[in-house]
This record gives C-alpha cells, sequence and structure tokens, in this order.
C-alpha cells in the first residue's frame, strides 16, 4: 500500500488560500488521492479526490502532479472554522484508506 | 438526510465484560469498515465488509468481531474486552460498485474506555 508523507503542521492567515502539500511518490497506477480533513475528534470529513486529472469541487481544489507522486489540496479562502487535521490518503482497490498522521492546519485571524 | 450513526457515542467498561458498538448507514451502502484511532498511531482499519455476510480482517483485527447480516448494519462486537482496546472508534461506508473511487462517509465515532 502506498504511503503519504505530509507537513506536521502548517499556519494560514483567514482568508488566504491554504495550500497542502502531500507526496506519495509510491503510489500505484489504480490508487486514487483522497483528502479528508478531522476537526477535534470528529469523524473524518471527506474533501475531495482525484486519480490523475485535477479536481475542484465547492469545498476545495486537488492539483496532482503528473507523474502522480505528489499533490496540492487547496483551500481557496480559508476561515478559522477550517482549522482541522488535514489527511492525504491514497486509496488501493480493496477500498482500505491508509491514514497517515495529517497536517495540522491552523487558521488565524 | 444521509448518514452512519454509531450507537453508543462513549462507553466505559471493565475488562472482559463483552459489548458491542452498533453502527448503521442509511444510503445502501455495499462497502462499511471499523478504524480506531489511537494518539501516534492514526486510523487503523479493524475490519471491513463489501456485501451482506462478506467481512474481512483489516490490520488490526485481533480482539474483535464483526457481522454483516443486513446490508445497513455491521455491528463490532468486543467479546472480551481488554484495556488496550481504549479507543476512539469509527464505522465508514461507501458504495462499491466503482471500487476505489467511491467516497467513504464516517460516523461520529465511539469513545470506550476499558478499565
Amino acid at each position: 500500500d502506498a504511503k503519504t508523507t505530509q507537513p506536521t503542521s502548517m499556519d494560514c492567515a483567514e482568508g488566504r488560500a491554504a495550500n497542502l502539500p502531500c507526496n506519495h511518490s509510491t503510489i500505484s497506477g489504480n490508487e486514487y488521492v483522497y483528502w479528508y480533513r478531522q476537526i477535534h475528534s470528529q469523524g473524518p470529513q471527506y474533501i475531495i479526490h482525484g486519480l490523475k486529472n485535477n479536481e475542484t469541487n465547492e469545498m476545495a481544489s486537488l492539483i496532482i502532479t503528473e507523474d502522480r507522486k505528489s499533490s496540492t489540496l487547496i483551500l481557496p479562502h480559508a476561515t478559522l472554522r477550517d482549522t482541522a487535521v488535514y489527511y492525504c490518503i491514497v486509496r488501493a482497490q480493496g477500498g482500505k484508506l491508509i491514514f497517515g498522521q495529517g497536517t495540522e492546519l491552523s487558521v488565524k485571524p | 438526510e444521509a448518514q452512519v450513526t454509531q450507537n453508543p457515542r462513549y462507553l466505559i467498561t471493565v475488562t472482559g465484560k463483552k459489548l458491542t458498538v452498533t453502527c448503521s448507514q442509511n444510503m445502501n451502502h455495499e462497502y462499511m469498515s471499523w478504524y480506531r484511532q489511537d494518539p501516534g498511531l492514526g486510523l487503523r482499519q479493524i475490519y471491513y465488509s463489501m456485501n451482506v455476510e462478506v467481512t474481512d480482517k483489516g490490520d488490526v483485527p485481533e480482539g474483535y468481531k464483526v457481522s454483516r447480516k443486513e446490508k445497513r448494519n455491521f455491528p463490532l462486537i468486543l467479546e472480551s474486552p481488554s484495556p488496550n482496546q481504549t479507543s476512539l472508534y469509527f464505522c465508514a461506508s461507501s458504495l462499491w460498485r466503482g471500487g476505489a473511487r467511491e467516497t467513504q462517509y464516517f460516523g461520529p465515532g465511539t469513545r470506550l474506555l476499558v478499565l
């Protein structure tokens, strides 16, 4: 199963874009990149996912490099409620989500 | 409202006393899974099920049992709980027809303390 590497923590000013990087250099061709976030100890919340094309939804954008070895989650206008731990996950065909340690994002006023 | 529910949300028990944590989803999802979350170890998969009567072990199945008699329910059973099973537990579900591209949705969590 492919592993992911993320910075332990990041800060972002309220209203600015938050760019969260993730390395997944061992990802294989049929594995998807998923992003979830967890606020306090609530259930992880789905944000976005992609295979090889860039994706955008109402919450965020996902930029995947052409070689698929890394990706960036972009929250275009971060708010205080976006403060959370963000997990970059590679999901294998077997369905398991392999959570790493995630990035603790602090959005500051 | 589409959701995954878990009960109880909080539970304190003693070593050896059998308990069941229920999980139910109302989205007609084929795939269901249990995870535990521990400080420093992240979320790890305990068991999963791809459909009714089909279950399989995840990464940390020791000390747990599951069953999938109905599509909507996926209970987690601790036959003889021990203190090392003190943890935060999450149930999750997703469709499975599209495999890994189907989004997995999580329940609110069950915090278990085994004394």
